[in-house]
């Protein structure tokens, strides 16, 4: 049981330049989560989805746009990354809101 | 503003000894409360949930947390500390209904030394 995948593990990009992070989870939930995790900031909740079809933003949703492919899939892309964006992303799903969150290992990003 | 603040940015505790990681929340109610373990480089696992009823809850790898109404408190315990318990921790809360925000503190990060 894979649980939540992310895709890629690592990636570096330059300013101005644009990415898709892919998550898939196989645990037929409807919720799924993007976060960053910066040092000494704890995660902070880009954006999510609280069913198929639906997308809402979270705390710092500027410079990102997700994607709910289907109930398996949940996508984030910068469009003109910036170095600010540097940061760890991290994915998760759970059953239903208010339900525990399951979380992937995680996309280093660094911008130039 | 809903809030969860673990004071202790970072804590060493010597291989054998007790720990107690702590963790404050600011709801309008008792929200949802978790704490959640980070080894490095890898994504965070759940290590035990607080929703409702016994105050004192058990969790995955011998950690417990208690759950304190007046106190505004949901502390981290284990009894003996392992090498392998060095990580970073989490405390976590969520309000419930349809706010799907999970608020996070900072983290704690754990040294063992030998």
């Amino acid at each position: 049981n894979a649980g939540v995948t992310q895709t890629p593990k690592f990636q570096v990009l330059k300013t101005g330049q644009s990415m898709t992070l892919q998550c898939a989870q196989d645990m037929n939930h409807n919720s799924m989560y993007w976060y960053r995790q910066d040092p000494g900031m704890g995660l902070r909740l880009i954006y999510y989805s609280a069913s198929e079809g639906t997308t809402d933003k979270g705390e710092v949703p500027n410079g990102y746009n997700v994607s709910r492919l289907n109930k398996r899939e949940f996508s984030l892309r910068l469009e003109s990354a910036a170095p600010s964006q540097t940061s760890v992303y991290f994915c998760a799903s759970s059953e239903r809101d208010g339900n525990i969150q399951y979380f992937g290992a995680g996309t280093r990003l660094s911008v130039l | 503003a809903q809030s969860v603040t673990q004071p202790d940015i970072h804590i060493t505790v010597s291989e054998g000894a007790s720990l107690e990681l702590r963790c404050n929340y600011s709801y309008g109610a008792t929200p949802y409360l978790f704490w959640y373990v980070q080894s490095p480089g890898q994504g965070l696992q759940l290590l035990l949930k607080y929703f409702s009823g016994d105050t004192l809850v058990q969790g995955i790898k011998g950690f417990e947390a208690e759950f304190k109404r007046s106190q505004s408190s949901f502390n981290l315990r284990k009894p003996s500390v392992h090498w392998s318990d060095a990580a970073e921790y989490f405390c976590a809360a969520h309000s419930g209904g349809s706010n799907y925000k999970l608020t996070f503190g900072k983290g704690t990060l754990l040294t063992v030394n030998p």
